[in-house]
């Protein structure tokens, strides 16, 4: 595969549930991020990580728990999430270096409903 | 804080019309913009990347635009057909940041009409 996978593509779950988000890209990049779209809200930068190290978390309630175990892969951890939740989370990535000089690629996002 | 907004925020046109979407930002202090375009349901595809050094970029049929002094940048989109139908989305990271962060305005949800 290439380019920035997400898995699953869909997930509903409750609110009692824990349940896990999985990015992979396959472009050689160091730095990963996610992103939360909700239904009429602009999309939200949630975490960075640079080089597996975390950056910024902007704020994002503890539910949310991300993991990076290495350049490749990112890991959004989901625990006792609320209604409002609900979004379409999206994973990208970029190369590392002067900042302003590389695109973001963006995976196709995980359908979230929580019920 | 940086705030990015998107005008207009939906648009309809028919085939073959040259279109121009719009987007603003408060803080001119940017590394670069990006201009995406997603499709219902989808991620997003980046479409392209203006240098804060530059004034436009050209691919295809799109030219972007940008004014970092005035907060401001434009896509054109040339003889439009309905395989533009998308929303288009802007975003700036900030220069102070590390990592590219970006701030992202609402989007406008574009529709060409055959």
């Amino acid at each position: 595969e290439t380019g920035v996978t997400q898995t699953p593509r869909h997930l509903v779950m409750g609110m009692t549930n824990k349940k896990s988000l999985k990015c992979e890209q396959h472009l050689g990049h160091n730095a990963m991020y996610w992103y939360k779209q909700s239904a009429k809200k602009p999309l939200e930068l949630m975490f960075v990580y640079s080089l597996e190290e975390r950056v910024e978390n902007n704020s994002v309630p503890s539910r949310f728990s991300p993991e990076c175990p290495n350049s490749s892969h990112l890991f959004l951890h989901l625990h006792t999430l609320q209604p409002e939740d609900s979004a379409l989370y999206l994973c990208a990535s970029s190369p590392l270096g002067l900042a302003g000089l590389y695109e973001q690629y963006f995976g196709p996002g995980t359908r979230l409903t929580v019920t | 804080k940086q705030e990015v907004t998107q005008i207009p925020a939906a648009l309809s046109v028919p085939e073959g019309e040259n279109l121009v979407l719009n987007c603003s930002f408060t803080d001119s202090a940017i590394y670069n913009l990006q201009w995406f375009r997603q499709d219902p349901g989808k991620g997003l595809t980046s479409l392209l990347l203006i240098q804060s050094s530059q004034r436009e970029q050209t691919s295809g049929r799109l030219n972007a635009s940008l004014d970092k002094s005035s907060g401001r940048s434009t896509l054109y989109i040339a003889a439009s057909q309905p395989g533009d139908s998308a929303t288009y989305l802007c975003a700036v990271p900030q220069e102070r940041d590390a990592g590219n962060m970006l701030t992202f305005g609402g989007g406008t949800r574009l529709m060409v009409k055959p």
